[in-house]
């Protein structure tokens, strides 16, 4: 079946640092990888998304890679801040039938 | 700030009671989700519409209902509330051409007693 997995662990990163999280999947093959970020009780922000044909994507301190081969993308934040502490979701879009689907986040603490 | 709204954001009901989620957009957006969600597990789609008249099925199993009458509203409707069904309830909606990313509500926090 399709998985999606992402650092179940939370992630404690110093305040300035790259914080760098991790979404690999299985038995899927997406068109489209999003990123989106979640505060707790809140609805999810949606934040990038990257093609299957491009291989990295910038916006502002956030930085999105993807690569079909190891079927992993990687969610940059440089300098980072403590108003980045958030839960941090990948979903997948496969183009075909119209869901998406999404992992179960991984939480980062950006440590002042 | 997406103008995606949901009400009530929280509720508190006792088991075998009929209740209605609201949803409402303005962006016109044509496609609108339904996901359930507990803490620290993944969004499970229950419903989705492509627009007015079309309601589908997710994949989650589920025991609520939704309807489509017009563009900006997308309620869901639980005929007899169980305590199986507490948990967070995210409405979203997005653009009909792709890519389609999502944007969400607020959310309602439903317990049932």
């Amino acid at each position: 079946s399709q998985k999606i997995e992402q650092n179940s662990e939370a992630l404690n990163i110093q305040e300035g640092k790259t914080a760098t999280l991790t979404c690999n999947y299985t038995n899927y093959s997406p068109a489209y990888l999003q990123w989106y970020r979640q505060d707790p009780g809140r609805g999810p922000v949606f934040l990038l998304l990257i093609r299957e044909n491009e291989k990295e994507k910038r916006k502002e301190r956030l930085k999105v890679t993807f690569d079909t081969t190891l079927k992993q993308s990687l969610f940059h934040i440089t300098a980072s801040q403590p108003a980045d502490s958030a839960t941090y979701l990948c979903a997948l879009d496969n183009h075909r039938d119209d869901k998406i689907i999404f992992g179960k986040g991984t939480r980062l603490h950006i440590l002042p | 700030e997406a103008d995606i709204y949901q009400t009530p954001r929280y509720l508190v009901i006792g088991t075998g009671k009929k209740i209605t989620l609201e949803c409402s957009q303005t962006m016109g957006h044509d496609k609108m989700y339904w996901y359930q969600q507990d803490p620290g597990m993944e969004l499970h789609l229950i419903h989705y519409s492509y627009g007015v008249n079309s309601t589908e099925k997710g994949d989650l199993s589920s025991e609520s209902t939704v309807s489509r009458i017009r563009t900006e509203h997308f309620p869901l409707t639980l005929e007899s509330a169980r305590p199986s069904h507490t948990s967070q309830y995210l409405c979203a909606s997005s653009e009909l051409r792709l890519p389609g990313e999502q944007y969400f509500g607020p959310g309602t926090r439903l317990t049932v007693t």
